[in-house]
């Protein structure tokens, strides 16, 4: 089976500019996750879908979004982009929604804010 | 907010030489996870260990869980350069989303 990957793998964009992340999940898997990684604060959880259902949302301004669509397939939105979102974007999915599930990681993605 | 904090933020050790790396929570957990990150890259599960054990091994790996303590340990044994990574420790502390901590940075020097 093919492994999570995300799109694009490197980003840079401008204060104020938007920016959507896409990933796609490893077949079957019905649960998608979204962290952000950055050096100073590590892994912060933003979200996880269910079967297209935002189940748990991460303690991050309303700027960061998600959705989910019928193939399981996520895409998470930046709006009015700040220096600080500069940061590693990594998904993560799931064969269920249960916490015993094996997250399998994208790559990530590399966004920096210029 | 980061759950599962680990201790100590960086290790440096020589190759043949155990690791050993610990985690702890607030509160609950019902599960709790280690992960490995090499440079840059995404995650790789290692093992899980739930609230009703004490004790599981992978290969060279150990793990234990005190509930008692809110603390888990991560054991790597005869440690390799390959070992080289971050570590980190997840749990379902806040429910079903899995919440990670700033995780360890080891260095195994060949």
């Amino acid at each position: 089976k093919a492994g999570v990957t995300q799109t694009p793998r490197y980003l840079i964009k401008t204060r104020g500019q938007q920016v959507t992340l896409s990933c796609s999940p490893i077949s079957g898997h019905r649960s998608v996750s979204w962290y952000q990684q950055t050096p100073g604060q590590g892994l912060q959880f933003l979200f996880e879908y269910f079967s297209e259902t935002q189940r748990n949302k991460g303690n991050f301004p309303g700027r960061f979004s998600g959705r989910q669509f019928s193939n399981s397939r996520s895409e998470m939105n930046v709006s009015t982009l700040e220096l600080g979102d500069s940061a590693l974007y990594l998904c993560a999915s799931s064969l269920g929604a249960a916490s015993t599930d094996t997250q399998y990681f994208g790559p990530g993605t590399r966004l920096t804010v210029l | 907010s980061q759950q599962g904090e680990e201790d100590p933020q960086a290790l440096s050790i020589q190759e043949g030489e155990n690791a050993t790396m610990n985690c702890s929570y607030k509160t609950s957990i019902n599960n709790l996870q280690w992960y490995r990150q090499n440079s840059g890259r995404g995650l790789v599960h290692l093992i899980l260990i739930r609230s009703n054990e004490r004790e599981k091994h992978s290969g060279r790996l150990r793990v234990t869980l005190d509930t008692s303590k809110k603390s888990s340990s991560l054991l790597i044994t005869a440690s390799r350069a390959a070992d080289t990574a971050s570590y980190f420790c997840a749990t379902d502390e806040h429910g079903p989303d899995m919440r990670f901590g700033a995780g360890t940075r080891l260095t195994v020097k060949p």
